[in-house]
């Protein structure tokens, strides 16, 4: 059966400090690939998607990125974060074409 | 511009009391709308499509394209469907979807 997985759970870094979380699916193959970000009362967010090795989509501007160095495996990434970075962080991924998505845990990242 | 709107952050009903969830949304392509939800301690899961015009946990949710609406309704809540719901637009054609801002469900004893 297909797993998500996403490391670290909670995450206390300073500001400008850089960040790495990391999202791996097991059982399935080229998966679409999502983060999003869960603010308080601002819902879900979307902030990259990935459709294969290699291929982000950028939704909003702002002090992340993303990598998928694997075919299953998504990193999201700052050389320096700001406060405005604290959130909660989900991934995300479904089988292409298919219509639901399923999420991982989640990471709280609180930036200080 | 896409957007989903929930009015309610919070909703609070007694157990037995009927329930609607309010979502709202915008955009000028054929709407794929699901309903998301998350129980205390569990990840966020599909409740619903409106595609499949299904009864899951006895909600149902009926696409509106005249209001742009995708309400979530259950007639008698239940102390178990406390939880986070968000209402989501899949832009059609995309990989993209848009979340609503979440509404809290409490029900009450």
């Amino acid at each position: 059966s297909q797993t998500i997985h996403q490391w670290p759970a909670t995450l206390v870094q300073p500001v400008g400090s850089p960040l790495s979380l990391e999202c791996t699916v097991e059982g399935t193959s080229n998966p679409n690939l999502y983060w999003y970000r869960q603010a308080a009362g601002r819902g879900l967010q979307l902030l990259f998607y990935s459709v294969g090795i290699g291929q982000i989509s950028s939704e909003v501007p702002q002090n992340l990125s993303a990598s998928r160095p694997q075919d299953r495996q998504f990193i999201l990434s700052s050389k320096k974060l700001l406060l405005s970075d604290s959130g909660f962080y989900l991934c995300a991924w479904r089988t292409s074409g298919a219509y639901e998505q399923y999420f991982g845990p989640g990471t709280r990242l609180t930036v200080t | 511009a896409q957007r989903v709107t929930q009015p309610e952050k919070l909703l609070s009903v007694f157990k037995g009391a009927p329930v609607e969830l309010k979502c709202n949304y915008s955009y000028s392509g054929s709407p794929e709308l699901f309903w998301y939800v998350q129980y205390s301690r569990q990840r966020l899961q599909l409740l619903l499509r409106h595609i499949s015009r299904e009864s899951i946990k006895g909600f149902t949710a009926d696409l509106n394209k005249g209001e742009t609406s995708f309400h979530l309704k259950k007639p008698f809540a239940q102390e178990e469907d406390s939880a986070m719901y968000y209402c989501a637009l899949q832009l059609s054609g995309t990989y993209k979807y848009i979340f609503g801002t979440g509404t809290r469900l409490k029900v009450l004893a």
